[in-house]
């Protein structure tokens, strides 16, 4: 089974819609990331978590919340969804002491309409 | 500011010709790490090789190679013997150790076609 996992995979929704991104993991990790990819600019951080009560802001976290369940657990929120938030969000875990290796999951692929 | 630049956006190949993937990076800190992923057209990411900053070896696996040099703040990857398989997006990253949770800073990828 994969360490990192993200649900849904691929979601389809419209403008102004609520809609939650999951990540789920099994290492045992403390740290929690969600960053979004968009063509030609790479990944960039949306929030990060040290653990449930630590949850911080990334380069681009506007129009975006996240929640930290538990230490395996962390969902991305968009509020009110709009198209430029189209893009392919990535969940990463790494413990906390570390050579700052991360582990990604799949990936959800979404596009708002 | 810790930044990660790969200035080739695509490149084509004909398959079993040999290829680099350039990768340059600006860092203030003497401890970091830089990393390559793989992502193919499906569209997860594949960790490749992590390097630290104190380890300058170049390194060899298989027919991909990576070649690390610190004078020049560069991380090149080479497919040797190119194949179709090889045909995604690659990422350069540099770790981020001190900031924002310790985060990875991306390139914006390199997208490489091999062609038969």
């Amino acid at each position: 089974d994969a360490d990192v996992t993200q649900t849904p995979r691929n979601r389809i929704t419209k403008t102004g819609k609520r809609i939650m991104l999951e990540c789920s993991q099994t290492k045992g990790h403390d740290r929690m990331y969600w960053y979004r990819q968009d063509p030609g600019l790479g990944l960039r951080l949306i929030y990060y978590s040290f653990d449930v009560k630590d949850i911080n802001k990334g380069e681009i976290s506007d129009g975006y919340s996240v929640s930290r369940q538990a230490q395996a657990k962390f969902s991305l929120s968009l509020e009110s969804a709009i198209p430029n938030q189209t893009a392919l969000y990535f969940c990463a875990t790494r413990r906390g002491t570390s050579d700052g290796e991360q582990f990604f999951g799949p990936g959800t692929r979404l596009t708002v309409l | 500011a810790q930044k990660v630049t790969q200035a080739q956006t695509e490149i084509s190949v004909v398959e079993k010709e040999d290829v680099t993937l350039d990768c340059v990076y600006e860092t203030r800190d003497t401890t970091y790490y830089l990393f390559w992923y793989k992502q193919p057209p499906s569209g997860e990411l594949v960790f490749l090789i992590r390097r630290n900053s104190f380890d300058e070896q170049n390194e060899i696996s298989g027919r991909y190679s990576w070649n690390f040099q610190k004078s020049t703040s560069s991380f090149n990857f080479t497919i040797t013997a190119s194949q179709v398989v090889d045909s995604a997006v690659y990422f350069c990253a540099l770790s981020d150790l001190y900031n924002q949770g310790g985060k990875l800073i991306f390139g914006q990828g390199t997208e490489l076609s091999v062609k038969p």
